[in-house]
């Protein structure tokens, strides 16, 4: 079957930095999404990545290890508004996207 | 930016009625799909459409029918609802290129079916 793991909750401070892990088994694999979705808000995308390697935009960087079947979004400078759930997806060889469950990420101050 | 708009946030509807739910994008996106989404689960596929009056069953459409009449709209519908399909459901759309788009969310419906 086809399967997405990632963290169900984590715990940061404002200011630091945290990485979410993503990890996926799918029936192939044509790239890897990131978005964030607010308490009662529409999901919205973060990033793309297809190729191994590090993707930076701004505070926010994504990572793809293809051959680990691994990502990880990273975000820096933690601020509050950060609070959030972030959804990993894959899209498989039939271009589906396969969705993670999401990580809640909550931000002391 | 892309809108996607759901036509209610919250819905309240009874056990064996008929409910629909409405979706208008406003980018002319090929693509629309709908999803549910419920706790510790990821978003669950149950239609997506990729032209007028195309459809096809995504991973759970076991309950629900789609109608796409107009490129921009693409409605959801429980042809009798019952209390598992209680749930948020959330319309998606995207273009279609020759790189791989994003998919762009409107902000859901929470729907109980009571």
């Amino acid at each position: 079957g086809q399967n997405i793991d990632q963290p169900t909750e984590m715990t940061a401070t404002e200011g630091a930095i945290v990485q979410i892990n993503c990890t996926y088994q799918t029936s192939g694999f044509n790239g890897l999404f990131w978005y964030q979705q607010h308490a009662g808000e529409a999901p919205t995308f973060l990033s793309y990545n297809v190729l191994d390697g590090l993707e930076e935009k701004g505070r926010f960087s994504s990572f793809l290890s293809r051959s680990k079947g691994y990502s990880y979004l990273l975000l820096k400078e933690l601020q509050m508004k950060d609070s959030a759930s972030y959804l990993c997806a894959v899209l498989d060889s039939n271009y589906q996207l396969i969705w993670g469950a999401g990580t809640k990420l909550i931000i002391k101050p | 930016d892309v809108k996607v708009t759901q036509s209610s946030r919250y819905l309240v509807k009874r056990t064996g009625e008929k409910v629909f739910l409405e979706c208008v994008q406003d980018m002319d996106h090929e693509n629309m799909f709908w999803y549910r989404q419920d706790p510790g689960l990821g978003l669950r596929l149950i239609y997506f459409s990729y032209d007028v009056k195309m459809k096809e069953k995504g991973d759970i459409p076991e309950g629900y029918s789609v109608s796409r009449e107009k490129k921009e709209r693409f409605s959801l519908i429980l042809e009798s609802a019952s209390t598992n399909q209680t749930s948020m459901y959330l319309c998606a759309s995207s273009l279609t290129g020759e790189l791989v788009q994003p998919q762009h969310f409107g902000d859901g419906t929470r729907l109980s079916i009571l």
